[in-house]
């Protein structure tokens, strides 16, 4: 079935570092999801991405959809205590609501 | 705040016994998302509704699990018998379109 390969598993870093993570496909997506959960919470949209080669920004985080259509990038710049969480990259198809996670990224921030 | 509800949040029961799950949709949201999570397989799509008909339910075990929508405002998901491999976070989400998903807070299930 489709998978998303999401990486890196984790990630342990200092407050104040910049923060990279991505999400590949073998399947063309034309959606691309980020999402951030929190313990005993669900997961909250972060950035939604509709066009090949997209860049969006959402305050500190900044997602691209990938040329390919198969590839997706989350950056986290000047990390703060309250980015720890696992981040979910998702991918949608056209005509379709199935969205298919990949296995997130848990983010540790230390101060 | 429109949020999505749902309840119980946390369950423990034995195998063998009903399960019913409720989520309360955003109001106006017209598609609802159930999804399982759990450490090995992460989350998985269970079934989704638009305009309370059921769209999808492929990655719904159909022997034993069932989603029902009986009106716009309540979605029930229920498992009949429980068993212990059914024990994870269930989570409803509701949207107004395609990409846009809310999640509720999640359902812990334990079945003993």
């Amino acid at each position: 079935g489709q998978q998303l390969n999401q990486s890196p598993q984790s990630m342990f870093i200092q407050e104040g570092e910049d923060v990279s993570m991505n999400c590949t496909s073998s399947s063309i997506f034309n959606t691309w999801l980020w999402y951030k959960q929190e313990p005993g919470e669900g997961p909250v949209l972060l950035i939604a991405l509709y066009k090949a080669g997209e860049l969006t920004s959402n305050g500190r985080l900044t997602a691209q959809f990938g040329i390919t259509r198969k590839d997706s990038f989350l950056n986290i710049s000047a990390s703060i205590p309250s980015d720890v969480g696992i981040y979910f990259c998702a991918g949608q198809r056209t005509g379709g609501f199935k969205t298919i996670f990949g296995a997130g990224t848990r983010l540790f921030v230390k101060a | 705040d429109a949020r999505v509800t749902q309840t119980p949040r946390h369950k423990v029961t034995e195998m063998g016994q009903e399960v019913t799950m409720r989520c309360q949709p955003i109001l106006g949201h017209n598609t609802v998302f159930w999804y399982r999570q759990t450490m090995m397989q992460g989350l998985e799509l269970l079934a989704y509704f638009r305009n309370r008909a059921p769209l999808d339910d492929s990655g719904m075990p159909k022997d034993r699990f069932s989603a029902e929508m009986p009106d716009a405002t309540l979605a029930t998901l229920k498992i009949q018998p429980s068993e212990p491999r059914d024990s994870a976070v269930y989570f409803c989400a509701s949207g107004g379109g395609t990409d846009t998903q809310y999640f509720g807070p999640g359902t812990r299930l334990t079945v003993l």
